[in-house]
This record gives structure tokens, C-alpha cells and sequence, in this order.
């Protein structure tokens, strides 16, 4: 079965770092793009960037360029999303996505997503 | 880049058919035949329902379809059930390995 599991919950203060994961089973992990989608509280989604695990390749969304690193280690197919300094407005859900297709243009397997809380 | 739009709701009764609306640009929805659809239910993550404009994965039902003309896309729900009500959100393709999603949009199944 093809899956994506992704870490738990966090809960952080303004400032501080964190990295959480997405670990995909069931396919070969280096040879699809994958991503992660921003979901605020009782908003919409928002597409953040990829990677592709075959060769580190990484694209960003412009607002979230230089926000967020997106990386991947091929050898435990786990892809991560990582903050250097956490600020109250990065409170969201995160879902991380295989993309699939020309380009990987569509999102066909989503893990269950992570919940990340900033709060001082 | 801005997010395409999206109605913010749409309405119907079973068995009617619904139909949701995704407008963008020559960048975006007009310049690729990437065009996918979402549904989320609340607390749940995302769910492909159709992709590349028209094309639906194994186990999406046909009562599903998805078309475009110009700069936007839209999603068509026919027999609607009950089991439909969900939020909806489109993406495109925007070209340089970047997408963009629509606002979404909230179906009532009344």
C-alpha cells in the first residue's frame, strides 16, 4: 500500500526551530516529487514547495521561499519541512503530498497531516 | 501569484448536480491542461478527485467530471449524495515546477 506517514503534533514557541517529517512506504520514493501544503485554521490550502528525492532537486513557492527548507533523505524515504525561527503565523496543518503526473502537477497520495502550534 | 478563484459556496439537493467554478490566468488554469480538484472533508486531509482537467483516478465516481475552457476550470457533481459535502479546492499547474490552489469552496448538500 502506497503511504505517506507524517509526524506528530508539535507545539512550539516563537523563535524556536523545528523539523517535521513525512515518510513514504509502498513506492519508489526517489522517483516521485514530493511536497507539503500549508492549511491555517479554517482556511484554504496552500501549495509550499517540493522535492525531488532522486536528486534533491527543490522548488518553492515565492511567499514561502526563504521562509521554509523543504529537504529529503532518500535512504529512510522520509521527506522533511523545516522553520530556522518559528513565528506564531506559521500555526497550521501540514500536509506533505506525492506529486504525480507531467511535472508532478497533481498531489494523487496525502499523509494524514501535522499539526504545528506556535504560541508564546 | 495569486490563488485562483473559487465560488466561496455552492448548494444543491440530492440527485441534482452541481457545478464548481475555478478561474485563473494564461499563467495558470489558460496556459496548461493541469487542472486538478480536491475534496476535503472536515479534519481530514485532501483527497484527488480529478486530474490532468477531466481525468479521474480509479475509485473516484463518475459522478464526478471536471472541463475547462480558457482561463477556467470547473468540477461537476451529478447525483449528488449526501456523502458529497465537503469542501472543494482546485490547483493548477503555474508553470517553473510551482502550482497554485484556489480559495475553495464549501458544497452544501441540502
Amino acid at each position: 500500500e502506497v503511504q505517506l506517514v507524517q509526524s506528530g503534533a508539535e507545539v512550539k514557541k516563537p523563535g524556536e526551530s523545528l523539523k517535521i517529517s513525512c515518510e513514504g512506504s509502498g513506492y519508489d520514493f526517489t522517483s516521485y516529487w514530493i511536497g507539503w501544503v500549508r492549511q491555517m485554521p479554517g482556511k484554504g490550502l496552500e501549495w509550499m514547495g517540493i522535492i525531488y528525492p532522486g536528486d534533491s532537486d527543490t522548488k518553492y513557492y515565492p511567499s514561502f521561499q526563504g521562509q521554509v527548507t523543504i529537504s529529503a533523505d532518500k535512504s529512510i524515504t522520509t521527506a522533511y519541512l523545516q522553520w530556522s525561527s518559528l513565528k506564531a503565523s506559521d500555526t497550521a496543518m501540514y500536509f506533505c503530498a506525492r506529486h504525480s503526473g507531467n511535472y508532478g502537477n497533481y498531489m494523487d497520495v496525502w499523509g494524514k497531516g501535522t499539526t504545528v502550534t506556535v504560541s508564546s | 501569484q495569486s490563488a485562483l478563484t473559487q465560488p466561496r459556496s455552492v448548494s444543491g439537493s440530492p440527485g441534482q448536480s452541481v457545478t464548481i467554478s475555478c478561474t485563473g490566468t494564461s499563467s495558470d488554469v489558460g496556459g496548461y491542461n493541469y487542472v486538478s480538484w480536491y475534496q476535503q472533508h472536515p479534519g481530514k486531509a485532501p483527497k484527488l478527485m480529478i486530474y490532468d482537467v477531466s481525468k479521474r483516478p480509479s475509485g473516484v465516481p463518475d459522478r464526478f467530471s471536471g472541463s475547462k475552457s480558457g482561463n477556467t476550470a470547473s468540477l461537476t457533481i451529478s447525483g449528488l449524495q449526501a456523502e458529497d459535502e465537503a469542501d472543494y479546492y482546485c490547483c493548477s499547474y503555474a508553470g517553473s515546477y510551482t502550482r497554485v490552489f484556489g480559495g475553495g469552496t464549501k458544497l452544501t448538500v441540502l
